[in-house]
């Protein structure tokens, strides 16, 4: 199993809708990831976060260290919205050195 | 600033070729990275270093070497390539702790055929 699941893996979108995306791990974390990757593109930071909630224009993140599982969501969607999202940790601990682990990426695409 | 910039974007080699692909990153981070990115596949740590003349072996290090003179570059060795090498290659700095946002780079897209 691996340490970091993303949820779903593929997603298709009509503009203007709610989209989730989901993110759960298995391991203690000082810092949960959320980045973007557009085709053929350069990867993003859209945010970082250790506990709460984090927004940003129509982006939003949240994070339940509990139950270790945090959540991506695009109010809104437009299909420039349309891209990889990827989850990540870093782990806790004082060798962990900012190495993260990464999910495998759900692939958005927001139809006009 | 220019953040993280890699070189060459695109490669093709020839089995048994090897090159260095370069990384140089101009925020003053102490902590970089390298990480390989596989079709379907979540991207894999291959070495890191936490400062200049520190290195570490990442999850993927078979194949690969690194060297750390410099705190700005970060440069990655493929020798003898093979086609398991085929991949997209982000290079990546942070901050010196665990709680720090990452800068990747363009990323570099190596075929070995």
């Amino acid at each position: 199993k691996n340490e970091v699941e993303q949820s779903p893996q593929n997603l298709t979108a009509q503009e203007g809708e709610f989209i989730t995306i989901n993110c759960s791990y298995s391991v203690g974390i000082s810092a949960l990831h959320w980045l973007q990757q557009h085709p053929g593109g350069g990867i993003v930071s859209l945010f970082m976060l250790s506990s709460g909630k984090k927004k940003h224009g129509r982006l939003i993140a949240t994070i339940n260290i509990q139950e270790k599982h945090s959540s991506l969501h695009i109010t809104a969607s437009h299909p420039r919205d349309s891209a990889v999202y990827i989850c990540a940790v870093s782990q806790f601990g004082g060798t962990s050195y900012g190495k993260l682990t990464f999910g495998q990426g759900t692939i958005l695409t927001v139809h006009p | 600033n220019a953040g993280v910039t890699q070189t060459p974007k695109f490669r093709i080699l020839k089995i048994g070729q090897s090159m260095t692909l370069q990384c140089t990153q101009d925020m003053n981070h102490n902590y970089m990275y390298w990480y390989r990115q596989d079709p379907g596949m979540g991207l894999k740590l291959i070495y890191y270093s936490v400062g200049a003349g520190i290195t570490d072996k990442g999850e993927v290090p078979n194949g690969y070497n690194v060297s750390r003179s410099t705190t700005e570059d970060f440069p990655l060795r493929l020798e003898l390539a093979a086609p398991s090498q085929t991949s997209v290659y982000f290079c990546a700095s942070g901050g010196t702790s665990s709680y720090n946002e990452q800068f990747f780079g363009p990323g570099t897209r190596l075929t070995v055929l």
